[in-house]
Formats: structure tokens, C-alpha cells, sequence
């Protein structure tokens, strides 16, 4: 069945650096993968998916991830954190033909000024 | 265009009395999905409509929990009798249909605390 590990439950960056939040995947097969973010107080948004086509994926707010089959990682990375960045961030993969969302655990990313 | 609509946005009862939550969803979405987000976890999926049908309600904990959509637009979620550990964020979310695209709107949520 396939799933979704998120490696870091938090993670703290200083406005302006890189921002890397790890996930890895388990599936049988290529799989369906996405990040959605949860801001305090507000509905998750989805920021990226990955659907067997290119294997860079690029998403709103500057945000990207590289979908890895050699390691089955689809890691998310952006080049320079903002305080509006601050959020809650899933992996989530797809499962089965009725878009079924499995999701991670979850990151908690932190933007220090 | 509106959002996936929710309410109440909180919610706190004594366990073993029930609650109702409501929802909404984008105009013309045919599927619905219930989801449980308790603290600390992901999202956790209670049950998925099509139109006013079931599609999916494996993880739903019917001794408790029932759901209807009636007209295959809006949608409510009951708990009867609560317990202290469904206090969590109910989501509600919808997309155009079943196809596997993996993009879900979701609301705003309702958080629950069973007391």
C-alpha cells in the first residue's frame, strides 16, 4: 500500500535561507505525489504535485520538489524563506482510482527573522 | 469563486453529547471527503461521497459517526455520543470528481474539544 514518511517533524530556517522539508515514499507503483500547506487558522492549500510527468515540479510561492525514484524521495526545497512561509507542510500520496489522499505526519516549518 | 464553506468554525461539548458539523462545497464539485485531523497528525479521511452517494467510508467510526448528503451538495457529519478522543479538526473538503488528480479544496475546518 503506499504511504508517505515526512523525516523532520520541525524544522527552523532564518529568513533568506534555504528551506528543505524531506519526505520519502512507499509504493508499488509510480505514484501520485503532492504538497499541500496548512497555515494557522486556515485551509490546506495545495502547493505542488507530481503525476509522472516531469520529475521537477514547480509550485506556488517559489516553492519546488524532485520527484527521486532511486530513492524514493519527493523532498521540498525553495531557495530562500520568507516569514509568510511558516506553516504546517504534508507529503501526501494518492491512492487508488477514487483520489484517495494518504497523508504524512507532517512539518512544522519555522521562519526565524 | 467561493471556497469549500464551514461551520461552526468551533465547537466544545461534554463527551457523551453529540454534534453536528456542516459543509459546503465548491459549486459543481461532485465528490466530498470528511476528514479527521487530530493534533500532531495528518489529515485522516472519514468518508467520500460522489454526488450523494458513498463512495469510501472504511476509516469511519459508524457506532458513532454517521454523514448524509442528501441533494449531493451540502453535507453534515454527526457524532453520537462524542468520546474525549474524537477532539481534533474536522475538514471538509471537494473536487470536481474522482479522477485521479489528487487536488482537493479544502475548508477552513471546525475544531472540535470533547470535554
Amino acid at each position: 500500500a503506499q504511504s508517505v514518511t515526512q523525516l523532520d517533524s520541525h524544522v527552523s530556517v532564518s529568513e533568506g535561507t534555504p528551506v528543505l522539508l524531506r519526505c520519502n515514499y512507499s509504493s508499488s507503483y509510480s505514484p501520485s505525489l503532492f504538497w499541500y500547506v496548512q497555515h494557522p487558522n486556515k485551509g490546506l492549500q495545495l502547493l505542488l504535485k507530481y503525476t509522472s510527468a516531469a520529475t521537477l515540479v514547480k509550485g506556488i510561492n517559489g516553492f519546488e520538489a524532485e520527484f527521486k525514484k532511486s530513492e524514493t524521495s519527493f523532498h521540498l526545497t525553495k531557495p530562500s524563506a520568507h516569514m509568510s512561509d511558516a506553516a504546517e507542510y504534508f507529503c501526501v500520496v494518492v491512492r487508488g482510482a477514487t483520489n484517495k489522499l494518504i497523508f504524512g505526519t507532517g512539518t512544522l516549518l519555522a521562519v526565524q527573522p | 469563486e467561493a471556497g469549500v464553506a464551514q461551520s461552526p468554525r468551533y465547537k466544545i461539548i461534554e463527551k457523551r453529547q453529540s454534534v453536528a458539523f456542516w459543509c459546503n462545497p465548491i459549486s459543481g464539485h461532485a465528490t466530498l471527503y470528511w476528514y479527521q485531523q487530530i493534533l500532531g497528525q495528518g489529515p485522516k479521511l472519514l468518508i467520500q461521497f460522489q454526488n450523494n452517494g458513498v463512495v469510501d467510508d472504511s476509516q469511519l467510526p459508524k457506532d458513532r459517526f454517521s454523514a448524509e448528503r442528501l441533494k449531493g451538495v451540502d453535507s453534515t457529519l454527526k457524532i453520537q455520543p462524542a468520546k474525549l478522543e474524537d477532539s481534533a479538526v474536522y475538514l471538509c473538503a471537494s473536487s470536481p470528481g474522482t479522477g485521479n488528480s489528487g487536488t482537493q479544496y479544502f475548508g477552513p475546518g471546525t475544531r472540535l474539544l470533547v470535554l
